[in-house]
C-alpha cells in the first residue's frame, strides 16, 4: 500500500498549458507539503497545508495553486506553463505541523515544459 | 535565510569503506536536523534525525550522525559500507518553531561490489 501516491509521474506539456498534479497519502495525516526539486537538485518548500489550511506559501508565482478538498489530498495547479516550471515537485505528509515531524514523501512527478 | 550545505556532490566508495558525509547549515537559532535517503527507484525517506538530547544519533541501517552546534554541522556516517547503499542523501534543516525544511542539494553515493 502506498503511503504517499502523485500522479501523473511524468508530464510532458506546451509552453501556456495548464495542468495539475494531483497528490493523496493514506497515512492520516493532517499535514501535506508540495516540494520542488530544481536542476540543481535543491528541494524547496512551496506550499504546506494542515487540515486544508494553508500554513506556509513560500515566495511561489501565482500561476501555482495548491487545492485541499480533504486532508488527504493535495493538488497542485499550474496556469501558463513557463520553461522555468520544469522540474520534479515532491508531495509529502507528516502528522503534524512540529518541527520535528517525520515527512513522508511522494515518488515525484518530473514536468517538462517544452 | 537558512541555507544548507553538501560539500560532496558525488561519493564513490568500495564495499567495507568508511563513510562520512558532510552537511553544514547556516541558521544560528535552534535547530531540528535530519537525513534522508533515495534508493534508487524509492521514495524519499528518513534515515535518522536529531531535536534534542545526545548529539550522536543511530538511524537504521546502521547509519549514525553526529550534531556539533559549534561547527553547524550535522555529517553522517557509517563505519562499513554496502553496494545496497547506493542512493542520494539529502540533509534537511528545521528551524524551531516551524515545520518548514530547508535541504542541500544532496550527496550522491555509489558503493562498488
Amino acid at each position: 500500500d502506498t503511503a504517499v501516491s502523485q500522479t501523473p509521474k511524468y508530464l510532458v506539456t506546451q509552453m501556456g498549458n495548464d495542468k495539475s498534479i494531483k497528490c493523496e497519502q493514506n497515512l492520516g495525516h493532517d499535514t501535506m507539503y508540495w516540494y520542488k526539486q530544481d536542476s540543481k537538485k535543491f528541494l524547496k518548500i512551496m506550499f504546506s497545508y494542515n487540515n486544508k489550511e494553508l500554513i506556509i506559501n513560500e515566495t511561489v508565482p501565482n500561476r501555482f495553486s495548491p487545492k485541499s478538498p480533504d486532508k488527504a489530498h493535495l493538488n497542485l495547479h499550474i496556469n501558463s506553463l513557463e520553461l522555468g516550471d520544469s522540474a520534479v515537485y515532491f508531495c509529502a505528509s507528516s502528522d503534524g505541523l512540529a518541527g520535528t515531524d517525520t515527512q513522508y514523501f511522494g515518488p515525484g512527478t518530473r514536468l517538462t515544459v517544452l | 535565510a537558512q541555507s544548507v550545505s553538501q560539500h560532496n556532490h558525488h561519493v564513490i566508495l568500495s564495499e567495507a569503506a568508511s563513510l562520512e558525509l558532510g552537511c553544514n547549515y547556516s541558521y544560528g537559532g535552534t535547530v531540528n536536523l535530519f537525513w534522508y535517503v533515495q534508493y534508487p527507484g524509492q521514495h524519499l525517506q528518513l534515515l535518522l534525525k536529531y531535536f534534542s538530547g545526545d548529539p550522536l544519533v543511530k538511524g537504521i541501517k546502521g547509519f549514525e550522525a553526529e550534531f556539533i552546534k559549534s561547527k553547524f554541522s550535522f555529517n553522517l556516517r557509517k563505519p562499513s559500507v554496502q553496494w545496497s547503499d547506493t542512493a542520494e542523501y539529502f540533509c534537511a534543516v528545521n528551524a524551531h518553531g516551524g515545520n518548514k525544511l530547508v535541504f542541500g542539494a544532496g550527496t550522491i553515493l555509489r558503493v562498488k561490489s
